[in-house]
């Protein structure tokens, strides 16, 4: 079964900086990857996902991924963050015969 | 892109109530719909699977008489929580296939309080 990690409960940086969310792996067979924001009170957002194709993928909010298959990680990136960006992230995994699985979500916080 | 609704977004019952949460996709046609249960601060919990004419095939844990699941069409699923306690306060979300490679499309979740 599929199932994906991220390592940081919370990350912490402040505004201007890069910003990196973690998230590793496991599938059999080729993976699906998506990232996903919420908000507090709000449903999932989409920001970008990973099917085939270019290893860099660029989504929404000038937010990109690098799916690395040696590694088996998808991890999130931007190269400037904004305070707006403050929210729980969800990485998520699925193939083609299974339903979605989640990542346990990280805290984004940025700092003025 | 596709968009999926949930009704509704917020509602609060007493305790040994039944509370109706709606899944519909708006523009696009779900032969496969998910619901998800997410406790604060915790990520998303796959609760079942839902399949337009058929039944639900629930989690290992999920009460399927608690939790009833209808897919009774391909653009509505609904989840009824029987007998709701306080304990079954979370909020609830539902996703939507949409086409191959089944992209699943989300709704904006239901916040149920149990009194």
């Amino acid at each position: 079964a599929q199932s994906v990690a991220q390592p940081e409960d919370q990350v912490n940086v402040a505004e201007g900086n890069p910003l990196t969310v973690k998230c590793t792996y496991s599938v059999s067979g080729n993976p699906y990857l998506f990232w996903y924001v919420q908000y507090p009170n709000r449903g999932l957002q989409f920001l970008l996902k990973y099917i085939t194709g270019d290893n860099l993928v660029k989504g929404s909010y000038g937010f990109e991924a690098e799916f690395n298959k040696s590694q088996t990680s998808f991890h999130l990136k931007k190269p400037s963050a904004l305070v707006s960006d403050s929210a729980l992230y969800f990485c998520a995994v699925r193939d083609m015969l299974n339903d979605m699985r989640f990542g346990a979500g990280t805290r984004l916080t940025v700092k003025p | 892109g596709a968009v999926v609704s949930q009704h509704p977004s917020r509602v609060i019952c007493k305790s040994g109530t039944s509370v109706k949460i709606e899944c519909r996709s708006l523009d696009f046609q779900a032969t496969t719909m998910f619901w998800y249960r997410q406790f604060p601060k915790q990520s998303l919990m796959l609760m079942a699977t839902s399949n337009e004419g058929s039944k639900a095939t629930y989690e290992q844990g999920v009460e399927k008489d608690k939790f009833l699941i209808n897919h009774a069409s391909l653009t509505l699923s609904t989840l009824t929580v029987t007998s709701a306690h306080p304990e079954d306060s979370s909020f609830y979300i539902c996703s939507a296939v949409a086409g191959p490679p089944g992209e699943q499309f989300f709704g904006p979740g239901t916040r149920l309080t149990v009194l």
